[in-house]
């Protein structure tokens, strides 16, 4: 049981570039998100899913996007990053364990866009 | 490394009641410290955050928090609560330089009519 996994860990891009974040879970949890998380902010949410083939906008949802198209993977894209696009982005789940609800995250994807 | 509890799973109180959520949390130095909500179908919301300074945080919708370093605590405060509050509440430490998360288990909070 894997939990949460995010790829890549660390990922350095030119602006302009495009790239795709992949978060996967094993757990079988309906409910998925991504954040970004930059100093003094916390985490801000980027877009969720509630289930497969569902994407919803969150916080800070500009020039990003999401799919869904498998329970198990919630991708995030950048279609041409920016600057401040850098930061560090988490993907999570929430599902039952032990008795309740709980929050799974991922470990994390530092992103640099130069 | 840091680590952070939540002692109550659910708590129901009626509307216009007061609310008082526990944290605690285990740190080192002196942390960074958040509260976040959680509506049905909704991710992470944040309340409010402690960095430094005055150790009553106030935050969005109406809640405040308290920094009470000699007990390890950040417990999350509202006078009056309204069923829109309805929710779950999570609790967060992260290291010196905001970064390493650790949340707390989440404590449900229904609100009666």
């Amino acid at each position: 049981n894997a939990g949460v996994t995010q790829t890549p860990k660390f990922r350095v891009l030119k602006t302009g570039q495009s790239m795709t974040l992949l978060c996967a879970q094993d757990m079988n949890h309906e409910y998925m998100y991504w954040y970004r998380q930059d100093p003094g902010m916390g985490l801000r949410l980027i877009h969720y899913s509630v289930g497969e083939g569902t994407t919803a906008k969150g916080e800070v949802p500009d020039g990003y996007n999401v799919s869904r198209l498998k329970k198990q993977n919630f991708l995030l894209g950048l279609e041409s990053a920016a600057p401040s696009q850098t930061s560090v982005y988490f993907c999570a789940s929430r599902g039952w364990s032990t008795g309740r609800e709980k929050l799974f995250f991922g470990s994390g994807t530092q992103l640099s866009v130069l | 490394a840091q680590s952070v509890t939540q002692p109550d799973i659910h708590i129901t109180v009626s509307e216009g009641a007061s609310l008082e959520l526990r944290c605690n949390y285990s740190y080192g130095a002196t942390p960074y410290l958040f509260w976040y909500v959680q509506s049905p179908g909704q991710g992470l919301q944040l309340l409010l955050k402690y960095f430094s300074g005055d150790t009553l945080v106030q935050g969005i919708k109406g809640f405040e928090a308290e920094f009470k370093r000699s007990q390890s605590s950040f417990n999350l405060r509202k006078p009056s609560v309204h069923w829109s509050d309805a929710a779950e509440y999570f609790c967060a430490v992260a290291d010196n330089y905001g970064q390493n998360f650790v949340f707390g288990p989440g404590t449900r909070l229904s609100v009666l009519p």
